[in-house]
């Protein structure tokens, strides 16, 4: 049962146009949620999080928008930069269970 | 501040033989996680340890364990190994309880043939 849930294995953007990065989720426990850049063979880096009582958070050119009553998250990334291109996860905690959920990732790719 | 650190940083097993990976999380940090990102897959929880004590597991069979020390670093163990175990594994740490980010090491990639 895959409670979090990536449905595009991979997407394409043109640098300095937004990057939109969808993930979806099916347990109502979670009350965290992070988003995680990784490259090959190395481990992944923290990008952005928001907390299940916020709807949006921003960082820079990273903002998180959480709709809870859709289960659904996502990551805008604004511009996008070549830099960018990774696997970006998101992750989901488990407020009974402390456990970090993730999903299976969307490979970015910044077009110069 | 020194971040997450894992040892080996690649090992090379058998089937059957047993692995160990070591992980020392960063200073302050008393929670450790552990996941297994298979080639082309997501990352998979296998445990996660507090204060000393196994909080919770994954989907993992029982030769799939660890440890954590009373300086908070923490081992897993992967025992008769076998050839789907080849993986990258990765480690984590966070404050205690805090339902924070989690910080990741550069992982271990274990190769069994």
């Amino acid at each position: 049962d895959q409670q979090v849930k990536q449905n595009s294995p991979s997407l394409s953007v043109q640098e300095g146009r937004i990057s939109i990065l969808n993930c979806d989720y099916t347990n109502s426990m979670f009350d965290y949620f992070l988003w995680y850049k990784k490259y090959p063979a190395e481990g992944p880096t923290f990008l952005i999080s928001i907390s299940s009582i916020k709807d949006k958070n921003e960082d820079g050119r990273f903002t998180v928008f959480l709709n809870k009553s859709a289960k659904h998250l996502s990551l805008h990334i604004v511009p996008s930069q070549p830099g960018d291109s990774a696997v970006y996860f998101c992750a989901a905690k488990d407020s009974g269970t402390y456990k970090y959920i993730f999903g299976t990732g969307t490979r970015l790719k910044v077009l110069a | 501040e020194a971040g997450v650190t894992q040892s080996p940083t690649h090992l090379i097993k058998t089937r059957g033989q047993q692995a160990t990976l070591r992980c020392s999380p960063i200073s302050g940090h008393t929670s450790v996680y552990w996941y297994q990102q298979a080639l082309g897959l997501g990352l998979q929880f296998l445990l996660w340890y507090d204060e000393g004590e196994e909080r919770n597991r994954g989907n993992f069979p029982p030769r799939f364990s660890g440890r954590q020390f009373p300086n908070y670093s923490s081992e897993l163990n992967v025992n008769a190994l076998e050839l789907e175990d080849s993986a990258l594994y990765l480690c984590a740490s966070s404050r205690r309880l805090a339902g924070g980010e989690l910080f990741f090491g550069e992982g271990s990639r274990l190769t069994v043939l």
